[in-house]
């Protein structure tokens, strides 16, 4: 049974630029989240989503948006890069009330 | 939000003894606590979690302890092993409107020499 997998691994992207960052849930899970970490850090939640919705939203600019399609797997979109944005942003499936499986998350370097 | 900038608190054990890793939280309303390990390239990944109606709970090698009065957790390692040099967060399961998110604390890192 394959956890969470995110994809790419690696992306480096120029500042201003735009980046897409996928994720594949844990097989049965629903809810899909977001989290930004930065080197040294504990992750940031950035939102959730479930049933096609973003559910909640922690303190990210709308610079940050996503998106969850019917099969549950979700994208993170970053727009109008910045070089703070360099992290390893991670996704997280879950059920509605818990039950967290992390993936290994896509490291971001902004240059 | 919590920060910890690029130095993480650091604790260095030898293999064989005993390691205790503390927790502040800051909501006292949250009720369930979760215990992550994180390696290098790697995601977060569960060890032990605690309701807030209890004080103690244990796995195998683990032990979490709760208490709420000071809003202090504390993760207990038996017979510390190398493969378990890790960063360790703390994380409080909170949300609205029915719906959960986890906010992490500070994390600590574990150093285990051989």
């Amino acid at each position: 049974d394959a956890g969470v997998t995110q994809s790419p691994t690696h992306l480096i992207k120029t500042r201003g630029q735009q980046v897409t960052l996928r994720c594949s849930p844990k097989s049965g899970h629903d809810t899909v989240s977001w989290y930004q970490q930065a080197l040294g850090q504990g992750p940031q939640f950035i939102f959730q989503y479930y049933e096609e919705e973003e559910r909640q939203r922690g303190n990210f600019p709308d610079r940050f948006s996503g998106h969850q399609f019917p099969n549950y797997s979700s994208e993170l979109n970053v727009n109008a890069l910045l070089l703070g944005d360099s992290a390893l942003y991670l996704c997280a499936s879950s059920l509605l009330r818990g039950g967290y499986t992390f993936g290994s998350g896509t490291r971001l370097t902004v240059v | 939000g919590e920060s910890v900038g690029l130095h993480l608190p650091t604790l260095s054990v030898q293999e064989g003894d005993n390691s205790i890793i503390n927790c502040a939280y800051s909501n006292s309303a949250s009720d369930y606590f979760i215990w992550y390990k994180q390696e290098s390239g790697k995601g977060p990944q569960f060890i032990i979690d605690i309701r807030s109606n209890m004080d103690k709970r244990q796995g195998q090698r683990v032990t979490v302890l709760l208490n709420k009065t000071v809003k202090h957790l504390s993760l207990q390692i038996a017979a510390t092993q190398p493969g378990d040099s890790a960063v360790y967060f703390c994380a409080e399961l909170g949300g609205h409107s029915g719906y959960s998110t986890l906010t992490f604390g500070k994390g600590t890192m574990l150093l285990v020499s051989p």
